[in-house]
């Protein structure tokens, strides 16, 4: 079975630039979960969708990030306007059913904004 | 609210040698708790889980128990690889959340 599947693996960009980020989560699980890890900061919840609609978005740094599931197999998450201070991995996570379970995580999105 | 402490790292040891990473938490209710381990330009991925007290957690020679009474849940194994060369991290779910609390994550180097 192909698991969390993210693009683009790495990201290079300039500041004030639009960044999309996009993630498939494993077929037939209903919740989905973006995170964000720096060595700063760890490993930080952004956003969680539970059956395509957004649960909890209070990890969203700022106005600039924005974060869409339009159906069960595809989000995407969006800076706009890009920042230094943006440059991460962005790990996308999904799960099945919600608490207590596993969450099976994708590969990552490197992000480096200049 | 929920919370997760786990011991900073990075964790330094030889080849063969104990390891023991310290986790405790703080949580209302009976949480699930999970290891998760981070090699190197990777993701999370789940190394062992406990869903109730007393419980044993074990995978690749890993083990955790969930220790209700001292709200612990400790990973330990008896002789580590140069290939468990990682970032731990402890995490919790509640019995009514859907998300999972991680802890801040332990590094561990082993030298051959």
């Amino acid at each position: 079975d192909a698991g969390v599947i993210q693009s683009p693996r790495h990201e290079v960009t300039e500041m004030g630039q639009e960044v999309t980020l996009r993630c498939k989560p494993i077929s037939g699980h209903n919740s989905l979960f973006w995170y964000r890890q720096t060595m700063m900061r760890g490993l930080e919840l952004l956003i969680y969708f539970n059956n395509n609609v957004p649960i909890d978005d209070s990890g969203m740094p700022e106005d600039r990030f924005s974060a869409k599931m339009p159906n069960a197999s595809f989000s995407t998450l969006k800076i706009q306007p890009s920042e230094p201070r943006d440059s991460a991995v962005y790990f996308c996570a999904s799960t099945l059913r919600r608490s207590q379970e596993t969450q099976y995580f994708g590969p990552g999105t490197r992000l480096l904004v200049l | 609210g929920n919370s997760v402490t786990q011991m900073e790292g990075p964790v330094t040891l030889s080849e063969e040698a104990f390891l023991t990473i310290n986790c405790t938490y703080t949580a209302t209710g009976y949480p699930s708790l999970f290891w998760y381990v981070q090699y190197p330009g990777e993701g999370l991925q789940l190394l062992l889980k406990a869903t109730k007290a007393d419980d044993k957690g074990s995978n690749k020679g890993f083990e955790a128990t969930y220790r209700k009474e001292t709200t612990s849940f400790h990973l330990e194994k008896g002789s580590v690889q140069v290939s468990d060369s990682a970032v731990y991290f402890c995490a919790l779910s509640g019995n009514r959340d859907d998300k999972i609390i991680f802890g801040k994550g332990t590094r561990l180097h082993i030298l051959p």
